[in-house]
């Protein structure tokens, strides 16, 4: 199994620019979760879907994030317009809805904004 | 005050040393309780979990939960440079209605093994 596919892997960009970043969860896990890891603040959740429906997004910063799962096998987390506080490792997990429900990460997207 | 507290470190210590690594929580709904290893440039990987209150050993690794004192530990004997990673805990609800959910992160500690 290839695991978690994130893209890309580095994102560069400047200030009030568009950012889209990408998550291929494994085949047959049914949760997707996306997390953002700073040194301030850690590894927090923004979002997760269940069966491609948005469960919960009371982790997303603001208006400028938005997250959507079009199918099982895609992904994509939006910042519009970006700001330098955006600046993180951003982080898409899957897991089943069996057993401990462990949840497998992708290598993340490192987001620096100018 | 976060809801799950953890030295950021860094620890040091040489190869061999046992390593106590732990988190305090605030919040009493907290059923499973996790460790993940993350490596430098990588996603976390789960190392352990634990339900509720006890011990859990895998080889080397040794998960503690005192849900009365709102504290877990996770221990490493004869450590190994190999084990060098920041380790965080992780911890969410126990639920009726099945189903994931979202994690509660700690920071990580950052822990170096000296040769």
């Amino acid at each position: 199994d290839a695991g978690v596919i994130q893209s890309p892997r580095h994102e560069v960009t400047e200030m009030g620019q568009e950012v889209t970043l990408r998550c291929k969860p494994i085949s047959g896990h049914d949760y997707l979760f996306w997390y953002r890891q700073t040194m301030m603040r850690g590894l927090e959740l923004l979002i997760y879907f269940n069966n491609n429906v948005p469960i919960d997004d009371s982790g997303m910063p603001e208006d400028r994030f938005s997250a959507k799962m079009p199918n099982a096998s895609f992904s994509t987390l939006k910042i519009q317009p970006s700001e330098p506080r955006d600046s993180a490792v951003y982080f898409c997990a899957s897991t089943t809805g069996q057993g401990f429900h462990e949840q497998y990460f992708g290598p993340g997207t490192r987001l620096t904004v100018t | 005050q976060k809801e799950v507290e953890q030295d950021p470190g860094p620890l040091s210590v040489p190869e061999g040393a046992i390593v106590s690594l732990n988190c305090t929580y605030s919040n009493s709904a907290f059923q499973y309780f996790m460790w993940y290893r993350q490596y430098s440039r990588k996603g976390p990987e789960l190392l352990m979990y634990t339900y509720s209150s006890g011990n859990k050993e895998d080889g080397r690794f040794t998960a503690q939960v005192d849900k009365s004192s709102k504290y877990i530990s996770l221990f490493i004997r004869d450590s190994q440079p190999s084990d060098s990673a920041t380790y965080l805990c992780a911890m969410r609800d126990g639920y009726s209605g099945g189903g994931a959910d979202g994690l509660t992160f700690g920071k990580g500690t950052h822990l170096i093994i000296q040769p």
